[in-house]
């Protein structure tokens, strides 16, 4: 079975300060990990993906999230978070051989000028 | 080129009437999923398509929805006597497809806000 809890349902941070968005996950075999982002009134758009690659793992607009498997999780970060990260996130897990995805609850992310 | 599209982008509807929903994935792909976005909430998985196979559906919450894809593209999601608790946004997505489909990209469309009176 696969489940995934985002640790935060809202981060406010300051422009220019680092973002760290938490994702634990549970999964029965080796799993698929993603974090989408929405800004308001969009479809979600991946910003990342790890699929037992890598452990480290880089993406669009300057993100990256790390695998710790020993850690089950998968937190997302950026060392300088601009006002146009403003946005949803989601984390997302995939078991090997699924092919139905389980999202977080999303975390919202606030950029103060 | 073109990405996924989902009409209407709004439906205002009154309790008890049927509502139609439609997506266009991206040509190509042979996987597509709906799901429900309720405010605060994370995705909720509905329906899914893969080519020519059988949809699952085992997200469906109740025997009021159904949805069908013609021609392995185009796909309708249906929801019948619409109740107050139905309001969401309905979000469609498509992907290739592959053999490890735990690895796939999901291509997401923007969405149709369904508001039931």
């Amino acid at each position: 079975a696969q489940s995934v809890t985002q640790l935060d349902s809202h981060v406010s941070v300051s422009e220019g300060t680092p973002v760290l968005l938490r994702c634990n996950y549970s999964s029965s075999y080796s799993p698929s990990l993603f974090w989408y982002v929405q800004h308001p009134n969009k479809g979600l758009q991946l910003l990342l993906k790890y699929t037992s690659a890598a452990t480290l793992v880089k993406g669009i607009n300057g993100f990256e999230a790390e695998f710790k498997k020993s850690e089950t999780s998968f937190h997302l970060t950026k060392p300088s978070a601009h006002m146009s990260d403003a946005a949803e996130y989601f984390c997302v897990v995939s078991d090997t051989g699924s092919y139905i995805p389980t999202f977080g609850r999303g975390t919202s992310l606030i950029v103060h000028p | 080129g073109a990405g996924v599209s989902q009409s209407p982008s709004n439906k205002v509807t009154e309790k008890g009437k049927d509502v139609e929903l439609r997506c266009d994935p991206i040509s190509g792909h042979t996987a597509l999923y709906w799901y429900r976005q309720s405010l605060g909430q994370g995705l909720e998985f509905l329906i899914y398509f893969q080519g020519n196979s059988a949809p699952d559906k085992s997200g469906l919450p109740s025997d009021r929805f159904s949805a069908e894809r013609t021609g392995g593209s185009v796909s309708t999601l249906t929801i019948q006597r619409t109740q107050q608790e139905d309001s969401a946004v309905y979000l469609c997505a498509s992907s290739l497809g592959l053999a490890g489909a735990a690895t796939d990209t999901q291509y997401f469309g923007p969405g149709t806000r369904l508001t039931v009176l």
